[in-house]
């Protein structure tokens, strides 16, 4: 069946620019999060969304990031103003319902998003 | 949330057996022992995951010590494609579902 899926796979961006990446998750997913990979290392939590309802958006490094989910589907993560801190690679993932499973929940990942901040 | 500690490399011949090793003794009652790996240029996959009883499925199996302070993630037969990062996270407690990445151990696979 189709995976995650999120675009574009690669972007590049103006400083200043503003950016909205798209996250398409498994049909069904209740739970979706976004993660942020800096080169070299892990990625690291940015929000996460159970349905259309955003529950922990703790990871969002400024006021500049806004994600959304408004039909508790497919999600955006939009950046404004872009700095070159931005320079990342962000990652989607998606679970069936953390409400039943919990933190024994796979998380399923997308191929990520490649943003490059000039 | 309990922290993770793991080799940053680790080196294999294909065909091999291939034992990762993390520590974690911090780690609470409640807490689940949870690998993804993630390979070149992809989102990181799930790997396998268990609580205190070592665990096998068709990727590999996982080891858990008795006092659950360490585990190790065993590949029987590594193959190239299972040269990836390789990483360990603890689950539990207040941290619901998100994940917490630590830096992993880079797996090289030899021909």
């Amino acid at each position: 069946g189709a995976g995650v899926s999120q675009s574009p796979r690669y972007k590049v961006a103006k400083r200043g620019q503003d950016v909205a990446l798209r996250c398409d998750p498994i049909s069904g997913h209740v739970s979706l999060f976004w993660y942020q990979q800096a080169l070299g290392q892990g990625p690291e939590f940015l929000t996460y969304f159970q349905n259309e309802a955003q529950l922990d958006k703790s990871g969002l490094p400024s006021d500049r990031f806004f994600a959304e989910r408004p039909e508790g589907s497919v999600s955006t993560l939009k950046i404004q103003r872009t700095q070159q801190e931005d320079s990342a690679v962000y990652l989607c993932a998606s679970s069936l319902d953390l409400m039943t499973e919990g933190v024994q929940e796979t998380q399923y990942f997308g191929p990520g998003t490649r943003l490059l901040v000039l | 949330d309990a922290k993770t500690t793991q080799p940053n490399s680790m080196e294999s011949n294909e065909e091999e057996p291939v034992h990762l090793p993390c520590n974690h003794s911090t780690i609470s009652g409640t807490d689940y022992i949870h690998w993804y790996r993630q390979l070149p240029s992809q989102g990181p996959e799930y790997v396998i995951h268990g609580l205190t009883s070592n665990v096998n499925n068709r990727m590999a199996s996982l080891a858990i010590a008795e006092d659950r302070k360490s585990s190790t993630l065993i590949l029987h037969r590594a193959t190239l494609r299972d040269a990836a990062v390789y990483y360990c996270i603890l689950r539990g407690g207040t941290s619901y579902g998100k994940l917490t990445f630590g830096q992993g151990t880079i797996l090289t696979v030899h021909p």
